[in-house]
């Protein structure tokens, strides 16, 4: 059974404290994202990677950065936790070809105090 | 600009009736995916089923099919003979299918669907 594992499902952090949430897949995907969701805004790009070591912003990148070393784990980092980074983050992978379909993982939701 | 529009916030179905999920989207590319994901409670997106914007038929996957009307910009999603586990959180979403912006993709802001018993 294909599957993308997201390392934590609920996760509590001090406001200033560093982050990292881990995603892998064991599908060989090459691309890999990392998503925002809020309630009323739907899902929210925060970075893409095409390949390993690979990566590109997406819509909402501010405060976030990303690290792709090996091909099937996709790393999201907070370098200092606000509580406006409080929400549910999903990560996905896909081959890039074909429908492109997203394969997501559980999702951690994250709480800054 | 791309958009996905779903209207409908939340919708009742009685168990065993069919529902209809609705999605319009507005796009400048010639070749786009639509794709249809649920969210139950426990948070995981699932893909339902896709539409390439070239497919002649609109698409099938067991119970769920994508009414696909290419001229009203419409991607409905169908639900038949809806089960209690059909209630959750409904996404309509696209992506462009060529160029360098396939990876954009395009979430409505979702349909939750309560099932009667």
């Amino acid at each position: 059974d294909v599957k993308v594992t997201q390392s934590s499902r609920y996760l509590v952090k001090r406001t200033g404290e560093k982050v990292f949430l881990e995603c892998v897949q064991d599908m060989d995907h090459e691309n890999m994202f990392w998503y925002r969701q809020d309630p009323g805004l739907g899902l929210r790009l925060i970075y893409f990677s095409y390949d390993v070591k690979m990566k590109e912003k997406g819509d909402i990148p501010e405060g976030y950065s990303v690290s792709r070393e090996k091909k099937e784990r996709f790393s999201l980092i907070l370098e200092s936790a606000s509580t406006n980074q409080t929400s549910m983050y999903l990560c996905a992978s896909r081959l890039n070809t074909g429908n492109r379909e997203l394969f997501f993982g559980e999702g951690s939701r994250l709480t800054v105090l | 600009a791309q958009k996905i529009t779903q209207t409908q916030p939340g919708m009742f179905v009685q168990e065993k009736e069919a529902v209809t999920l609705d999605c319009t989207y507005d796009t400048s590319d010639q070749s786009y995916g639509l794709f249809w994901y649920k969210q139950p409670s426990s948070g995981e997106m699932i893909f339902l089923i896709y539409q390439g914007s070239y497919d002649e038929q609109n698409a099938t996957e067991g119970r769920y099919s994508l009414n696909f009307q290419k001229a009203r910009k419409s991607a409905n999603l169908v639900i038949s003979a809806s089960q209690l586990g059909d209630s959750a959180m409904y996404f309509c979403a696209m992506t462009p299918e060529r160029g360098s912006g396939t990876y954009k993709y395009i979430f409505g802001t979702g349909t939750r669907l309560k099932v009667l018993a």
